[in-house]
């Protein structure tokens, strides 16, 4: 099954309006990696986490290594935030490779 | 603002014919990447170069061979494509092992 699971697969928000994206893992992440993949399909760095907690402005990430999962809070959705949300992980016997979920496609609606 | 370029952004092929894919970092990190994104958006890492050495190969296809010539550009050539290797490739950098990624804007390629 998948290493790395993300929940919603999609969502669809109204502008102003808040939520949660979800990742679940089944290896044992050291650290993770939230990003976002914009229209043009480059995939931009929101946060790189340890065990704890991350705020960016209207983005909020948390990450439990113990209870395995990761969070990513979004207040006050706006248009930009539209795109695909994704969750990376690294397991410390991985060396140099991340484990990507399989991603929540998010559209804000006016 | 981008510091990962990869050209071409686009590229349509017929199968049997060989691609390169090129990638050049401007950030002066040591470590670089490529991935392959499915019609699914999955994405799973093919190579990681750091220093010259490869350090990951994830079981790739032989026809898949990264090709460096120092530690800003990492390029992608496939010597004989197939046409389940239509996808996305996203050339990507980081400063060290396991530290926050920079992509570039992506690869995409079309085999007929």
């Amino acid at each position: 099954g998948d290493k790395v699971k993300q929940s919603p697969s999609a969502l669809s928000l109204q502008e102003g309006t808040n939520s949660a994206l979800r990742c679940n893992f089944s290896i044992a992440a050291t650290t993770v990696q939230w990003f976002l993949q914009n229209p043009r399909g480059s995939l931009i760095n929101l946060f790189y986490l340890v065990p704890g907690t991350k705020e960016n402005g209207r983005l909020k990430s948390t990450f439990n290594s113990k209870e395995s999962y990761s969070t990513l809070h979004i207040r006050d959705a706006q248009l930009e935030d539209s795109g695909t949300y994704f969750c990376a992980a690294e397991a410390g016997n991985m060396g140099y490779k991340l484990t990507f979920g399989t991603g929540t496609s998010l559209l804000v609606d006016p | 603002e981008t510091a990962v370029f990869q050209t071409p952004n686009y590229h349509v092929t017929q199968v049997g014919n060989e691609v390169s894919f090129n990638c050049k970092q401007t950030l002066g990190h040591d470590t670089m990447y490529w991935y392959k994104q499915d019609s699914k958006k999955l994405l799973k890492i093919m190579f990681s170069y750091n220093n010259k050495q490869l350090i990951v190969n994830e079981t790739v296809p032989r026809r898949f061979s990264p090709q460096s010539s120092d530690k800003a550009h990492l390029n992608l050539r496939i010597k004989s494509v197939e046409p389940e290797d239509s996808a996305v490739y996203l050339c990507a950098s980081s400063d060290n092992s396991g530290n926050t990624l920079y992509f570039g804007e992506g690869s995409r390629l079309i085999v007929v």
